[in-house]
């Protein structure tokens, strides 16, 4: 299934590297979601885009910075993380509404 | 107490076992519930929505007790593809937390093995 894309798909970096994460949708969905998945926790949500504008920030640390540029597109900037940032990304889209949510394959992450 | 709790497992069962996973949330005001799937190093994807009346899908059935705050899933005949994390999952819903979406809260999951 290719509706919900994300690259890359594995990322080691160091603590004082910068990086991305892409995400793409191909499904004519206008809300995206970046999640964080650690192991023996549950999702934990991140950010919420709506119609291309930020909605909902859950507190997460400033070295994480997303971008939304268009309805199809959501980017996660990364900066000076830390060894517990080490996770799997998820990337989710869905209606408006945000019911029915679709993943992407996620980005394991591990910062060292 | 978690928002959303299920028993993590795991769950090994033989093939063509009946298996019941359960799972409760603590926001009354919730409203719509759903169970994910998510195979190893994979990303969740949506098994089914869980409605009021109960609702089946093949070999998949799943209910919800609105009083109890109590949502399950049975996978009856299973089979080896099941082996999976089975999460559950429950919509605040928009109104009830103060946002422009629908917010999905879910559990750690439920992991279930099946052997052949």
């Amino acid at each position: 299934e290719t509706g919900v894309t994300q690259t890359p798909r594995h990322l080691v970096m160091g603590m004082t590297n910068k990086k991305s994460l892409k995400c793409e949708q191909h499904l004519g969905h206008n809300a995206m979601y970046w999640y964080k998945q650690s192991a023996k926790k549950p999702l934990e949500l991140m950010f919420v885009y709506s119609l291309e504008e930020r909605v909902e920030n859950n507190s997460v640390p400033s070295r994480f910075s997303p971008e939304c540029p268009n309805s199809s597109h959501l980017f996660l900037h990364l900066h000076t993380l830390q060894p517990e940032d080490s996770a799997l990304y998820l990337c989710a889209s869905s209606r408006e509404d945000g019911r029915e949510q679709y993943f992407g394959p996620g980005t394991r992450l591990t910062v060292t | 107490r978690k928002e959303v709790e299920q028993d993590p497992g795991p769950f090994n069962v033989p093939e063509g076992a009946t298996v019941a996973f359960n799972c409760t949330y603590s926001n009354s005001a919730s409203q719509s519930f759903f169970w994910y799937r998510q195979d190893c190093r994979k990303e969740p994807k949506l098994l089914m929505s869980v409605y009021s009346s109960g609702n089946e899908d093949g070999r998949f059935t799943a209910q919800l007790n609105r009083a109890s705050q109590y949502i399950s899933l049975l996978i009856r005949d299973s089979k080896l593809s099941d082996s999976a994390t089975y999460l559950c999952v429950v919509n605040l819903g928009r109104k009830n937390y103060g946002g422009a979406t629908n917010k999905l809260i879910f559990g750690t999951g439920t992991l279930l093995a099946v052997q052949p």
